[in-house]
């Protein structure tokens, strides 16, 4: 079974240019979350999808920041424009509802780098 | 404030020593409670977690962890480390459920002397 996968794993962009991370979650999947750890910080919870809705988004920074999950498969999280403090990794999970013993499965990350 | 915290930013532990990560959780009620580890270049694996019963917990590459209510503790513990184990540990909570967002502690990096 294939795991949470994450795209692209690194990009260099410049401050006020716009970037795309998107994450592929574990099929079957309904819940979906971005995560991002900035440089010297903890891991930081974003947002929290359940199938296509919302269900938490207490996370996010400010409105430079749109996550979208159509159809309730892949995510996206778009970041318009980056600024330099965006700089970090960025993380997906996924996991399964099932009956409060669900795990969250992480992706590989993607490296963003705002210059 | 509510927080998950690694006292230690990084440990050296000779090869074939124990190895103990200390985590200490600040919740009024107990959470559910994780510990992952990001090798270098890798994602975040779930070493183990906690949810409720046995306060000993077992996980995969012969770590374990021990839940202390008294101690608002999660402790990481593996008898003999490996120098495949050098990575950066971290321990993390979920409030309300394990499908609530997680919050992690500032991470544990453990380096391995040959």
């Amino acid at each position: 079974e294939a795991g949470v996968t994450q795209f692209p794993s690194h990009s260099v962009i410049e401050k006020g240019q716009t970037v795309t991370l998107r994450c592929d979650p574990i099929s079957g999947h309904d819940n979906l979350y971005w995560y991002r750890r900035v440089m010297g910080k903890e891991i930081k919870f974003l947002l929290h999808f359940v199938k296509e809705s919302k269900q938490d988004e207490s996370g996010m920074p400010n409105n430079r920041f749109l996550a979208e999950r159509t159809g309730g498969t892949y995510s996206t999280l778009k970041v318009q424009p980056a600024e330099l403090e965006d700089s970090g990794v960025y993380f997906c999970a996924s996991s399964f509802t099932r009956d409060n013993t669900d795990t969250q499965y992480f992706g590989p990350g993607t490296r963003l780098t705002v210059l | 404030a509510q927080s998950v915290t690694q006292p230690d930013i990084h440990i050296t532990v000779s090869e074939g020593a124990s190895l103990e990560l200390r985590c200490n959780y600040s919740y009024g009620a107990t959470p559910y409670l994780f510990w992952y580890v990001q090798s270098p270049g890798q994602g975040l694996q779930l070493l183990l977690k906690y949810f409720s019963g046995d306060t000993l917990v077992q996980g995969i590459k012969g770590f374990e962890a021990e839940f202390k209510r008294s101690q608002s503790s999660f402790n990481l513990r593996k008898p003999s480390v490996h120098w495949s184990d050098a990575a950066e540990y971290f321990c993390a909570v979920a409030l309300y459920s394990s499908a609530s967002k997680i919050i992690f502690g500032s991470g544990t990096r453990l380096s391995i002397r040959p």
